[in-house]
């Protein structure tokens, strides 16, 4: 079983949709979530950072980890074309290592 | 712009070869992590330094190492490459050892054919 499962997609969603991309893990030593935003032929880009449960928002994007199902979210509400990209979402139990979801790629029709 | 720069960008090569990729930090950052991504497998770490020094290693293979320099800089070797060493590679880098914020670079797409 790979430590962090994510749906790898595609997306497609009318603009002005609110998308909703999820990530499940299994070990409960993470205790930092965080979302990555990666255009085709970059690097990935920090979106979102969250420590332990709850929700964090920033502008249209909001963060949710619910820790007791083992399962992490991130919605974009009023999507827009810019947000087409693949998503990825990480994690880590405070160590140097990172563990990555494949990603789930997104495409937001204008 | 994350400020973390690699090269080169685009690296085409046979299989037996040895490779070598670059990473520039970004200014005042410390750390400098190493992935591997492919489509199968996703965003996989492969190694970490710190200052110059090993701070933790991934799922590298015994073919690849590393190195950070006295600058902060770091490369990474691939030997005796095989098909399936194709794939991106990423550079992040922080300003500490331990960090929850990395930022990456644009990758090098190494082409084993």
């Amino acid at each position: 079983q790979k430590e962090v499962e994510q749906d790898p997609g595609p997306l497609s969603v009318p603009e002005g949709a609110i998308v909703s991309l999820n990530c499940t893990y299994s070990n409960s030593a993470f205790q930092y979530f965080m979302w990555y935003r990666q255009y085709s032929r970059k690097g990935p880009e920090l979106l979102m950072y969250t420590y332990s449960s709850g929700n964090k928002e920033d502008g249209r994007f909001t963060a949710q980890v619910d820790k007791s199902s083992k399962y992490i979210s991130l919605f974009i509400r009023d999507s827009q074309p810019s947000d087409s990209a693949t998503y990825l979402c990480a994690m880590s139990a405070g160590g140097n290592q990172f563990y990555f979801g494949t990603g789930t790629s997104l495409t937001v029709i204008p | 712009d994350s400020g973390v720069t690699q090269t080169p960008k685009h690296l085409i090569t046979a299989t037996g070869q040895r490779v070598t990729l670059r990473c520039s930090p970004r200014s005042g950052d410390l750390s400098v992590y190493w992935y591997q991504q492919s489509l199968d497998q996703g965003l996989q770490f492969l190694i970490q330094y710190y200052n110059g020094e090993e701070r933790a290693k991934g799922n590298i293979l015994e073919r690849f190492s590393a190195q950070q320099f006295p600058d902060l800089h770091s490369e990474l070797n691939l030997s005796s490459l095989e098909l399936g060493d194709s794939a991106l590679y990423f550079c992040a880098s922080s300003v500490v050892a331990r960090s929850d914020t990395q930022y990456f670079g644009p990758g090098t797409r190494l082409t084993v054919l």
